[in-house]
């Protein structure tokens, strides 16, 4: 089967840097994604990883490890505004996304 | 004004209600796209249109019936639902379907409760 694992829930204090992990199976591989969904509202394009390594966006950076088959986002900086969920999906062979049940990062001052 | 748009953002309704959820897309894709969202799981993808025709159906039960009567326009009709159902149901949108790259642009979704 086929399976996106990321951790529930992560707590971190704003001003620091937290990292969120995505690790996953799947049937073939075609890129991973990560999205931001504030509570109530839509999931909003993060990020999009189809090579190893890391890239970098303003606070936010993913990297990717296709033969560890691992994922990560990194939130520099953290604001009061990064609490959200963060979810991790993945492209599979036929262009299907798979997606994680997604982390809540709660952000403390 | 957001890329896409879903009405109503909250809904009750009794198992033998019928309503609907519409989704307006404003960006000119040409792929709509609905998902259910319940509390600690992944996304579930329900159904796919393409050119406004349907291309996928992921075993959806047929108490769910979608309608894309354009590509901008997208509906969700509901009718006898169970309370397993009571869940976010999310519509998105991408430039076109098939590509790897391709991001989806979602809506701020539909909380529904069946009672």
């Amino acid at each position: 089967g086929q399976n996106i694992d990321q951790p529930t829930e992560m707590t971190a204090t704003e001003g620091a840097i937290v990292q969120i992990n995505c690790t996953y199976q799947t049937s073939g591989f075609n890129g991973l994604f990560w999205y931001q969904q504030h509570a109530g509202e839509a999931p909003t394009f993060l990020s999009y990883n189809v090579l190893d390594g890391l890239e970098e966006k303003g606070r936010f950076s993913s990297f990717l490890s296709r033969s560890k088959g691992y994922s990560y986002l990194l939130l520099k900086e953290l604001q009061m505004k990064d609490s959200a969920s963060y979810l991790c999906a993945v492209v599979d062979s036929n262009y299907q996304l798979i997606w994680g049940a997604g982390t809540k990062l709660i952000i403390k001052p | 004004e957001t890329g896409v748009t879903q009405t109503p953002r909250h809904l009750v309704m009794g198992m033998t209600n019928k309503k609907s959820l519409k989704c307006e897309q404003h960006l000119g894709h040409n792929a709509m796209y609905w998902y259910k969202q319940s509390a600690k799981k992944p996304l579930e993808l329900m159904f796919v249109y393409n050119f406004k025709e349907q291309t996928e159906n992921n075993s959806v039960p047929s108490r769910f019936s979608p309608e894309c009567p354009n590509s901008s326009h997208l509906f969700l009709h509901l009718h006898t639902l169970q309370p397993e159902d009571s869940a976010l149901y999310l519509c998105a949108s991408s430039q076109d379907r098939g590509a790897a790259n391709e991001k989806l642009f979602f809506g701020s979704g539909t909380q529904l409760s069946v009672l």
